[in-house]
């Protein structure tokens, strides 16, 4: 199993321009998450998806949007970059939370590091 | 407001020694809390998840400890090892009565240093 991977690696935008990045898990889970992480920071959630079919904002989703494209993959888009979005962004998934149930594990991509100039 | 404070921020030692990184949260209603270990370049890994009955659990050189009562929680990691050069992250996670969802709020994390 790969777990959960992401594209790209790394990518440098100029202001105002677009791009998607791509998240997918092989582990069946039903739950996917997109955070990012900046320096002198936690990791701060920008949007999430319980399940196939749903998302939800997090903490911080002003200038993007998701798309929880099917059970496997959950994409971030960013219309239009800005400087403020450079970061490393982080795709993460898991069982479907259920309240009195064993905790959910969340397993974690490698990230994609996108510098906005 | 869901906080949750790590210290200290950095920190080096020699290998082979032991060390205990200390995590405070005000979270709020308390489902469980995680320790992370992540990796330069890498995402964040599991270590250990504690819920509110759980007061001490290990994986392997890697301890936890939890104080629901005075909201602390610590991570002891015994003999270190160069591979244990890494920043350690505390999550804790609020789950609202039948809400159906948890949310985390992550420290900012630990960057433990082990030098030879």
């Amino acid at each position: 199993n790969a777990g959960v991977t992401q594209t790209p690696k790394f990518q440098v935008l100029k202001t105002g321009q677009s791009m998607t990045l791509q998240c997918a898990q092989d582990m069946n889970h039903n739950s996917m998450y997109w955070y990012r992480q900046d320096p002198g920071m936690g990791l701060r959630l920008i949007y999430y998806s319980a399940s196939e079919g749903t998302t939800d904002k997090g903490e911080v989703p002003n200038g993007y949007n998701v798309s929880r494209l099917n059970k496997r993959e959950f994409s971030l888009r960013l219309e239009s970059a800005a400087p403020s979005q450079t970061s490393v962004y982080f795709c993460a998934s898991s069982e479907r939370f259920q309240s009195g149930l064993k905790a959910r594990e969340q397993y974690f991509g490698p990230g994609t590091r996108l510098t906005v100039t | 407001k869901n906080q949750v404070e790590q210290s200290p921020q950095s920190l080096i030692i020699l290998e082979g020694k032991n060390c205990t990184l200390q995590c405070n949260y005000t979270v709020s209603p308390f489902s469980n809390l995680r320790w992370y270990k992540q990796d330069t370049g890498r995402g964040p890994v599991s270590l250990t998840i504690m819920t509110f009955s759980e007061n001490t659990k290990s994986n392997g050189r890697y301890t936890a400890t939890l104080d629901a009562d005075t909201k602390q929680s610590s991570l002891h990691i015994t003999a270190s090892q160069l591979s244990d050069s890494a920043s350690y992250i505390c999550v804790v996670s609020a789950a609202p009565p039948n809400s159906g969802y948890s949310t985390l709020t992550f420290g900012k994390g630990t960057m433990l240093l082990v030098s030879p």
